[in-house]
């Protein structure tokens, strides 16, 4: 199993301030890291697939960088809004030791308005 | 648009029963996954099955089981409910990188 941490766990911003998260994983073996946004009662819907060192995404407000070397990737959201409240989650994979992806536990964002 | 369903959002069983949670979806995905989330745990693989009649186990497999007799259909049995398999499941498919699509999620609990 992927060791795959996300970090903080919580935060609790208010609206306006921008904000990032941390997805670790093992940079061995690397092959995409996606990230998904899981709002309360919805199902997880995807947000990027980044597969390239120094590749960075955006849509819209947030936006994503990653390094495969170091095995990390950072999420940001500028000017957050409280429809951005939801819990983040990166998952990497998949490999060639295994074909499905391994979710991090995620970050939970609360935007107070 | 890409559709995922899972065929309950709520079910309610006891100890000891068969318990089947099915998904199908309508985009020809090849690969399809079944997961369970638990408070402060996250997503959780179980199976994920990569072609119709193939599975392969995920990170919690114990107590379940899985079947892909067609290519759209991928189905979770627990094959004797106990109490610590109550929890969300959440069923996924994709293409191979491409990101998974998710149905609305099962909340079962077993009494």
């Amino acid at each position: 199993i992927l060791n795959v941490e996300q970090s903080p766990q919580s935060l609790h911003v208010q609206e306006g301030d921008s904000t990032n998260f941390t997805c670790s994983f093992p940079s061995s073996n690397f092959y995409a890291l996606h990230w998904y946004r899981w709002e309360t009662a919805k199902s997880p819907e995807a947000l990027f697939v980044m597969t390239l060192n120094g590749d960075e995404k955006k849509k819209g407000r947030i936006s994503a960088t990653l390094n495969t070397k170091e095995g990390y990737s950072y999420l940001y959201i500028k000017g957050s809004q409280p429809e951005d409240s939801a819990t983040y989650l990166c998952a990497p994979g998949p490999d060639t030791g295994r074909r499905a992806l391994t979710f991090g536990s995620g970050t939970r964002l609360q935007v107070q308005p | 648009d890409v559709k995922v369903t899972q065929s309950s959002r709520y079910l309610v069983k006891r100890t000891g029963e068969k318990v089947f949670l099915e998904c199908v979806q309508d985009m020809d995905h090849e690969n399809m996954f079944w997961y369970r989330q638990d408070p402060g745990l996250g997503l959780r693989l179980i199976y994920f099955s990569y072609d119709v009649k193939m599975k392969e186990k995920g990170d919690i497999p114990e107590g379940y089981s899985v079947s892909r007799e067609k290519k759209e259909r991928f189905s979770l049995i627990l094959e004797s409910a106990s109490t610590n398999q109550t929890s969300m499941y959440l069923c996924a498919s994709s293409l191979t990188i491409q990101p998974q699509h998710f149905g609305d999620g099962t909340r079962l609990s077993i009494l």
